[in-house]
């Protein structure tokens, strides 16, 4: 069975300050997507990332697809309160199946 | 405007009596899924349809079934509800995967939550 593994599982920052949110897995991913989740909502996406070492920006969040493409991060400068949520990496395997796996989840909470 | 409708939002039964979860789409996509989201256990698909009349299980399928006869519905049916079934449960759609395009990005519905008394 494939597997995400995010880490950390909860985060909780002063705004302003810097994070980093991992996902990893003992397998390759053909892509990587990442979320966010509002509380009583589906997750809605933030970015795909697809090239092993491909580093995508989105303004003040910036995602990172590792080189042999088994690991992604997500780096947020100066978080804003509007950043709280729920931080969830998803994929399909490279290996043939058509499943899609969602990662542990990240919880994070910015405090003004 | 691109959606997909999960109905009902929110959903009480007892435990055994048969019910049926809708999940519509309308952006022609191919692949459709059924997750539950549980607290500490995150996201697990349940099962999965690359297209019509093709569906596999995901890897918490037991106690589901599923059914894709048309492109643009994927319901989700609980034949015998049990009260380990709940949960608030989401339902998406995308692109076919593959192809090295990765866009896959799956677009979900607001969720039902049900509960199983």
């Amino acid at each position: 069975t494939q597997l995400l593994e995010q880490s950390p599982q909860f985060l909780s920052i002063q705004e302003g300050e810097n994070l980093t949110v991992y996902c990893n897995s003992s397998s390759v991913f053909s892509s990587l997507q990442w979320y966010r989740q509002e509380p009583g909502e589906g997750p809605v996406l933030l970015v795909t990332v697809v090239t092993g070492g491909e580093v995508k920006k989105l303004k003040r969040l910036t995602f990172q697809f590792g080189d042999a493409r088994k690991d992604s991060s997500l780096h947020i400068t100066a978080a804003q309160p509007g950043d709280t949520g729920l931080y969830l990496c998803a994929g399909h395997g490279a290996s043939g199946t058509y499943k899609y796996i969602f990662g542990t989840g990240t919880r994070l909470k910015v405090l003004a | 405007e691109a959606q997909v409708t999960q109905n009902p939002r929110y959903l009480i039964t007892v435990t055994g009596k048969k019910l049926t979860v809708t999940c519509s789409q309308n952006m022609n996509h191919e692949y459709m899924s059924w997750y539950r989201q549980d607290p500490g256990l995150g996201l697990r698909q349940i099962y999965y349809s690359m297209n019509v009349e093709v569906t596999d299980k995901g890897d918490v399928p037991e106690g589901y079934k599923v059914s894709r006869k048309e492109k643009r519905n994927f319901p989700l049916i609980l034949e015998s509800p049990s009260p380990n079934q709940t949960s608030l449960y989401f339902c998406a759609s995308s692109l076919i995967p593959g192809g090295g395009l990765g866009n896959t990005e799956a677009f979900f519905g607001q969720g039902t939550r049900l509960t199983v008394v």
